[in-house]
């Protein structure tokens, strides 16, 4: 099993441009979630999948748009890209969203920086 | 308010000793899990270990241990016998199960750095 995938690894964007960041998982986790890291924050859910075609917004889902159309994948859409959305994102999966047992597996990461 | 408070930014260990990473939460649901994750320099995020909030003993994995006071609402981190690769970012997360119909999220803290001296 390849785990968690993400594409790009790194991705350099001009204010205002729109770009997709792409996951993908081959473990048939219902369970799919976005979220961002910045230096002494953490990581904050963006938005987050509990099966397809049902998503909901996490902690901070403005500026993103995210569709969950197969189990598999899970992309995350900037629409008009901004200098705040300069960060490093992770995409994770689990099991289920349904029980506080499951873990959740994480993807390498995509590095964007917006200029 | 802050669910998961992790009060070392930064933490040094000689090499070959045990060092404990301190993580408090604070919840009023009575099912939960904590979780622990290693990011390497590499920047990938290691799941470590993990420990139910019905779990009657500290989870262990291998070098890694969860010293778990549910009272104290604390679930810190032990590694023993440090090795040089265990200097990384260490972040604690809790999933709470959620008081309504939807689905439970994932919180974390703001991660401790640890770094091993040889």
């Amino acid at each position: 099993n390849a785990g968690v995938t993400q594409t790009p690894k790194f991705q350099v964007l001009k204010t205002g441009q729109s770009m997709t960041l792409q996951c993908a998982q081959d473990m048939n986790h219902e369970y799919m979630s976005w979220y961002r890291q910045d230096p002494g924050m953490g990581l904050r859910l963006i938005h987050y999948s509990v099966g397809a075609g049902i998503t909901d917004q996490g902690e901070v889902p403005n500026g993103y748009n995210v569709s969950r159309s197969t189990t598999e994948d899970f992309p995350l859409r900037l629409l008009s890209a901004a200098p705040s959305q300069t960060s490093v994102y992770f995409c994770a999966s689990s099991t289920t969203g349904a029980h506080y047992t499951d873990t959740q597996y994480f993807g390498p990461g995509t590095r964007l920086t917006v200029l | 308010a802050q669910k998961i408070t992790q009060t070392q930014p930064g933490m040094f260990v000689q090499e070959k000793e045990a060092v404990t990473l301190d993580c408090t939460y604070d919840t009023s649901d009575p099912s939960y899990g904590l979780f622990w994750y290693k990011q390497p320099s590499s920047g990938e995020m290691i799941f470590l270990i993990y420990q139910g909030s019905y779990d009657q003993q500290n989870a262990t994995e291998g070098r890694y241990s969860l010293n778990f006071q549910k009272a104290r609402k604390s679930a810190n981190l032990v590694i023993s016998a440090s090795q040089l690769g265990d200097s990384a970012m260490y972040f604690c997360a809790m999933r709470e199960a959620g008081l309504k119909t939807s689905y439970d999220k994932v919180i974390f803290g703001p991660g401790t750095s640890l770094s091993v001296i040889p």
